[in-house]
């Protein structure tokens, strides 16, 4: 069963709130990621992490604060945002199909910064 | 020159038809290549994975793999209009986390 959880479904934030993003999988994947979707663009990645660590950070502002709690659950904090930070958040683990994997993705987090 | 690319459509087919979608990259250490479908609103969906030259089939669908000229493409047999969506290519080396996406081809199936 290759599933990844995503909570909560739809977030509309202020740009001064603090909120976090969830991701849970339970397939015993070893990388998560987090990634950014604009309408009408492909993912942009933002953040790997492999074995609970740190491994790309693509650059993305301080206001976006990843955190890896477990093999299972990648956080996604996110604080002062801006309204052009509204897309739809994906998360996605690697499962171990192929010479390097494949990218399972769960259902995205539509957020919306007013 | 951008890692993944694919013609941004749209390509309109009728239904029954076969649909051909089209994808180069850059990498030649390129090892594992991937087709998505998204549909409007959703996250990507796997469809298939290649890494060997050649064609693989599953279902309606194929994927061809020409290493030689960095090529991939996925056929999509008795095209439906429940097909209708875009498809993002998508390709990884060994060892190496990260996935590079073309921008996407949108595809419509016409009754």
């Amino acid at each position: 069963d290759t599933e990844v959880t995503q909570t909560p479904k739809h977030l509309v934030m202020g740009m001064t709130n603090k909120k976090s993003l969830k991701c849970e999988q339970h397939m015993g994947h070893r990388a998560m990621y987090w990634y950014k979707q604009k309408a009408k663009k492909p993912p942009e990645l933002m953040f790997v992490y492999s074995y609970e660590k740190l491994s790309i950070n693509e650059s993305v502002p301080s206001r976006f604060s990843p955190e890896c709690p477990n093999s299972s659950l990648l956080n996604l904090h996110l604080h002062a945002l801006q309204p052009e930070d509204s897309a739809l958040y994906l998360c996605a683990s690697m499962g171990t199909g192929g010479p390097t994997g494949e990218l399972f993705f769960g259902e995205g987090s539509r957020l919306t910064v007013l | 020159q951008k890692e993944v690319e694919q013609n941004s459509g749209p390509l309109s087919v009728p239904e029954g038809a076969i649909a051909s979608l089209n994808c180069t990259y850059s990498d030649r250490g390129s090892q594992s290549f991937f087709w998505y479908r998204q549909y409007s609103g959703k996250s990507p969906e796997l469809i298939m994975f290649i890494y060997s030259n050649g064609d693989k089939e599953d279902g309606r669908f194929t994927a061809q793999l020409n290493k030689a000229s960095q090529y991939v493409s996925l056929l999509i047999r008795d095209s439906q209009p429940s097909d209708s969506a875009t498809y993002l290519c998508a390709v990884n080396r060994y060892n190496f986390n990260k996935f590079y996406f073309g921008s996407g081809t949108k595809l419509n199936v016409k009754p």
